[in-house]
């Protein structure tokens, strides 16, 4: 099957500095990303939907200026924790989609923010 | 390394029967299971999970089994209904929460 890589899987950043997590679709090419959030045993939230050579779509709730989104290539889609707190740590999860009926979803960024 | 599979890639059921997903994982870490909805250019949506102390949870129409044993987990959908189609992911997780592993997904179609 599809394989969805993110790097890194874990990451620690003082407070107040900014964190890029990497999302690549290594076999085929991705027309949409998702990223997720997830808190433990709780449900995936979705943040943003991202298009390949567009702005993300941002879910209610999400701020767009903390959390950057970048989707330059078919194959890579970035999201960047601006200013991060402690309030952020938490499970960051992608998923990649060449279709509206697939979607493939990487192993997951554990983010802790001291 | 894929450590939670879901081997069927697509089920077909008729209306008012039951559905049954299956779910293999590797690792004997994994301390929580759940299985998760998506429908299509949608993001996936919890739909129940089971912690790895019990061997059953019961949620309506949807009911997790977990084998150990036989590092299985199986989801029941009785009865299953059109609304129903969808795909559905399993996942694990290790370390209470810091970590999840997902399955690919299988499409489930009810026919009406």
């Amino acid at each position: 099957g599809a394989v969805v890589s993110q790097h890194p899987s874990r990451v620690i950043c003082k407070s107040g500095t900014s964190v890029k997590i990497e999302c690549r679709s290594l076999d085929f090419q991705a027309t949409t990303m998702f990223w997720y959030r997830q808190f433990p045993k709780q449900s995936l939230m979705l943040m943003a939907t991202s298009n390949e050579g567009s702005k993300a779509t941002y879910e209610q709730g999400v701020e767009k200026d903390k959390f950057l989104i970048n989707h330059a290539s078919l194959t890579l889609s970035t999201l960047t924790v601006t200013s991060a707190h402690p309030e952020d740590s938490s499970f960051y999860i992608c998923s990649a989609s060449s279709s509206s009926y697939e979607q493939y979803f990487g192993p997951g960024t554990r983010l802790t923010v001291t | 390394d894929q450590q939670v599979k879901q081997n069927s890639p697509s089920l077909s059921v008729q209306e008012g029967r039951i559905s049954i997903l299956n779910c293999d994982y590797t690792n004997s870490m994994f301390d929580y299971f759940l299985w998760y909805k998506k429908y299509p250019a949608e993001g996936p949506t919890f739909l129940i999970s089971i912690s790895s102390i019990k061997d059953k949870n019961e949620d309506g129409r949807f009911t997790v089994f977990l084998n150990k044993s036989a590092k299985h987990l199986s989801l029941h959908i009785v009865p299953s209904q059109p609304g129903d189609s969808a795909v559905y992911f399993c996942a694990a997780s290790l370390n209470t929460g810091n970590q999840f592993y997902f399955g690919t997904g299988t499409s489930l179609t009810v026919i009406p």
